[in-house]
């Protein structure tokens, strides 16, 4: 079936290092994908976003690149401060139309102090 | 104030009870969504809805309905609770309009059917 996955299901950086968070999918179709922080007690949050017709987009400390050919999507946080610490989730639209969201089942990242 | 607010926080209920989450937005948002999250498994569709007159099925609806009572009211109903519903359930929101296709969660409901 389809899926949206995630290589390892823990993390742990040194604070000041730089984070990369991996994630698999498997439907060639999908349109768009984005990455959430979910911090503890809370709702995840967006992050970043990119769609299938790119292979790279940055944001404030953050990377999302997306390599098609393997279909593998991966995050990297540059610097990660204790603040980072979070799960993360990887999500996936297959179609506009429709617009559900499909998520991957999280990496818990932890900063090392 | 939040952009999307559940309510309760948190919820204990006994087994066959009937227990109705609520959500509420203030984004203007035309899309809600209830979610439910469990250890290791991710977040999972329950319903979606598109607009008011539009309710749909999601991937793991049994047991489970939903109310849109307004644009910005979307509440989800436990008829009969039983035990492995106990869970956090995640309203979500999002507004095709905006050309942004992510969500905006509320904090969540934590749920337990004792």
């Amino acid at each position: 079936g389809e899926s949206v996955g995630l290589h390892l299901p823990t993390l742990s950086v040194q604070e000041g290092d730089n984070s990369i968070i991996n994630c698999a999918y498997s439907n060639s179709a999908s349109d768009y994908f984005i990455w959430y922080k979910q911090e503890s007690g809370k709702g995840p949050q967006f992050i970043i976003d990119i769609r299938s017709n790119m292979d790279k987009r940055q944001g404030q400390r953050v990377t999302v690149l997306l390599n098609k050919t393997v279909k593998h999507l991966s995050l990297q946080i540059a610097a990660t401060q204790p603040g980072d610490s979070a799960v993360y989730f990887c999500a996936e639209i297959v179609g506009f139309g429709n617009e559900k969201l499909t998520f991957g089942t999280g990496t818990r990242l932890t900063i090392i102090p | 104030d939040a952009d999307v607010t559940q309510t309760p926080r948190n919820r204990i209920t006994k087994t066959g009870k009937r227990i109705m989450l609520e959500c509420s937005q203030t984004k203007g948002h035309d899309r809600m969504y209830w979610y439910r999250q469990d250890p290791g498994l991710g977040l999972r569709l329950i319903y979606y809805s598109f607009d008011v007159k539009d309710i749909n099925k999601g991937e793991i609806s049994d047991g489970y309905s939903v109310s849109r009572q307004a644009q910005a009211k979307f509440s989800l109903s436990l008829e009969s609770a039983i035990p492995n519903q106990t869970a956090l359930y995640f309203c979500a929101t999002s507004d095709r309009a905006t050309g942004h296709y992510g969500y905006t969660f509320g904090s969540g409901t934590r749920l337990t059917v004792v």
